[in-house]
């Protein structure tokens, strides 16, 4: 049974344009979510998170908001760049503990 | 700082054999983690490792076995390799800190079983 589910498997979105990317989980203890990015042929690398304390949180382009009463969350890139094309992974976790539920990734494809 | 390094990048094994996954990381991360990524699949917890001498089963650990005997090294052994194997592995290791949560994943070590 998936746990943190990421419906779209694929998204294309025009240069400039904004980029979102959505999330949901089925556990109600989960409290610590996370975003990673992956690029071909290499790990993922951390993007962004937020705890279930927030309902926002912002690095530069990237912008996390959390509906917990949703148990969902989604990831906003504004303004999209060629560089933003990888597989972007959503992960929760209970607490900032040992485990963290991966979804299956969504594939972003920035168009030139 | 090499950051997370794995060791081989790519490995193809006959069925019933037996290998082991390199991770070393210069990061001074108290945890450590093995992952397994199937095609179109997120990533599945294997093993992970709280702190030298202590590991714990992950989601999927059957096949696998893991030592931590240094705060640097984290390797994970396949012993009777079988075709289900066929993955991309990746270690990763973390801080714990309440500072500081997200993991620093290695390049992965892509593996097949025939």
């Amino acid at each position: 049974d998936q746990q943190v589910k990421q419906n779209s498997p694929s998204l294309s979105v025009q240069e400039g344009r904004i980029s979102i990317l959505n999330c949901d989980y089925t556990n109600s203890m989960f409290d610590y979510f996370l975003w990673y990015k992956k690029y071909p042929a290499e790990g993922p690398t951390f993007l962004i998170s937020i705890s279930s304390i927030k309902d926002k949180n912002e690095d530069g382009r990237f912008t996390v908001f959390l509906n917990k009463s949703a148990k969902h969350l989604s990831l906003h890139i504004v303004p999209s760049q060629p560089g933003d094309s990888a597989v972007y992974f959503c992960a929760a976790s209970v607490g900032r503990d040992d485990k963290i539920i991966f979804g299956k990734g969504t594939r972003l494809h920035i168009l030139p | 700082n090499a950051g997370v390094t794995q060791t081989p990048k790519f490995r193809i094994l006959k069925i019933g054999q037996s290998m082991t996954l390199q991770c070393t990381q210069d990061m001074n991360h108290n945890y450590m983690y093995w992952y397994r990524q199937d095609p179109g699949m997120g990533l599945k917890l294997i093993y992970y490792s709280v702190g030298a001498g202590i590991t714990d089963k992950g989601e999927v650990p059957n096949g696998y076995n893991v030592s931590r005997s240094t705060t640097e090294d984290f390797p994970l052994r396949l012993e009777l390799a079988a075709p289900s194997q066929t993955s991309v592995y990746f270690c990763a290791s973390s801080f714990m800190g309440w500072e500081s949560y997200e993991q620093y994943f290695g390049p992965g070590t892509r593996l097949t079983v025939t």
